[in-house]
């Protein structure tokens, strides 16, 4: 059964301040894994989708990463419209669900 | 160009009553999956539809729970005898093909009393 971690569950940081967010999934054939970004009270806005270790993408402040294992969500100088839940997800090669983790809820402060 | 739209954004039933929820995909997207985030849950797959036809519904409770994505019109999450654990945020997300990114609507939150 697909497996995803995401850690830590909250993070707070101080504008400016950069970090990472992690995202470890168990799945037997990886066909894409996915960033989401949450608001309060509205659906998953779609941010990238990653499909083999070792490629990386980039948008604004984010870069997402990827690994054979984990995969991580830098954040550069956030700012606090940047605050939010980060959900990672994967979708394995058979299907064509997403398994999501609980995803991180990011505050930053001004 | 529309994103995925959902309606009622908010649903309120009694314990026994049906709730029925709505989601219209994206313009072109022929592909719907239902998604449900429980407080204090991660999101969780239901099912998974193309026009007129149930791909994947393992997700989906073996009782009281139905999907549709007719030929014409939006998809229709059904739940009857709504019980209070029923209570969460519905979601939809819509891709044109299978096995391409989804794209999710705003939610439907339902609140069993």
């Amino acid at each position: 059964e697909d497996q995803v971690t995401q850690s830590p569950e909250a993070l707070r940081l101080q504008e400016g301040e950069s970090s990472s967010l992690n995202c470890s999934y168990t799945v037997s054939g990886l066909r894409g894994l996915f960033w989401y970004r949450q608001d309060p009270g509205k659906g998953p806005e779609f941010l990238f989708t990653l499909y083999s270790a070792g490629e990386e993408k980039e948008k604004e402040r984010l870069k997402a990463t990827l690994t054979k294992k984990e995969s991580f969500l830098h954040i550069t100088a956030p700012k606090p419209e940047d605050s939010a839940t980060y959900l990672c997800a994967v979708r394995e090669t058979s299907g064509s669900r997403l398994t999501f983790g609980e995803g991180t809820q990011l505050t930053v402060n001004p | 160009n529309a994103g995925v739209m959902q309606n009622p954004r908010h649903l309120v039933r009694r314990r026994g009553q049906e709730a029925r929820l709505r989601c219209s995909p994206m313009k072109g997207h022929s592909h719907v999956y239902w998604y449900r985030q429980l407080p204090e849950e991660g999101l969780k797959f239901m099912v998974y539809l193309q026009k007129e036809n149930i791909i994947d519904e393992s997700g989906m409770p073996k009782e009281r729970f139905s999907a549709e994505f007719p030929k014409e019109g939006p998809s229709i999450l059904r739940i009857q005898q709504v019980v209070r654990g029923d209570s969460a945020a519905y979601f939809c997300a819509s891709s044109p093909q299978a096995r391409e990114t989804q794209y999710f609507g705003p939610g439907t939150r339902l609140l069993v009393l």
